[in-house]
């Protein structure tokens, strides 16, 4: 049981260009989350799915776009990075009226 | 959703009880209170969950006034270990709300 996994742990962009991460959970959960992470900041909400098929956006949706396209997989992409993405990205999934699992982060750096 | 604060750090040493205090004024009547542990460099992780009055586990306790407009974390006889960011989220867990936002959390240091 992996828990919340999040791939890839570490990556560098340059301005413009387009990447996807991905959150994978092996629980069943329904709810999967998004949020990102800046230094010595706390954490603030991309985008949340419901369930498979659904998507709603959070407190900072621009610039990400999300599919949930199968229950186990939440994908987080960036179209056309910029600098003020460079972040680090936690995934998280939870079942309803349990607490969020949260995976290890993945550590983004837009040059 | 409810807003939650939370004082931004706390100082405290070796063995003692730390309390941290988080206000909810407009908590909901079907709203839970949640506290997640977040070290550097890794996800948070869950501590502890309640409704109303005292919950307890192994790691903390969570008391809850009648009102519930404010919720506080206990840590007994903390160590270095407990040197982290704590946060409170307050949140409908039933239904298909599913929105949870987290506030801006309390860094606390442990000296020895």
């Amino acid at each position: 049981n992996a828990g919340v996994t999040q791939t890839p742990k570490f990556r560098v962009l340059k301005t413009g260009q387009s990447m996807t991460l991905l959150c994978a959970q092996d629980m069943n959960h329904e709810y999967m989350y998004w949020y990102r992470q800046d230094p010595g900041m706390g954490l603030r909400l991309i985008h949340y799915s419901v369930g498979e098929g659904t998507t709603a956006k959070g407190e900072v949706p621009d610039g990400y776009n999300v599919s949930r396209l199968k229950k186990q997989n939440f994908l987080l992409g960036l179209e056309s990075a910029a600098p003020s993405q460079t972040s680090v990205y936690f995934c998280a999934s939870r079942e309803t009226n349990q607490p969020q699992h949260f995976g290890d982060g993945t550590r983004l750096s837009i040059l | 959703l409810a807003k939650t604060t939370q004082p931004i750090s706390m100082d405290s040493y070796e063995g003692q009880e730390v309390n941290i205090t988080c206000s909810h004024n407009n908590i909901a009547t079907n709203d839970y209170i949640t506290w997640y542990q977040q070290f550097p460099s890794q996800g948070p992780r869950f501590i502890i969950q309640g409704y109303k009055t005292k919950v307890t586990n192994e790691v903390a306790s969570l008391f809850i006034p009648a009102d519930r407009k404010s919720s506080t974390l206990s840590l007994p006889r903390v160590s270095l270990s407990d040197t982290a960011v704590y946060y409170c989220l307050v949140a409908l867990t039933s239904g298909n709300t599913g929105k949870l936002i987290f506030g801006q959390g309390t860094t606390l240091q442990v000296k020895p």
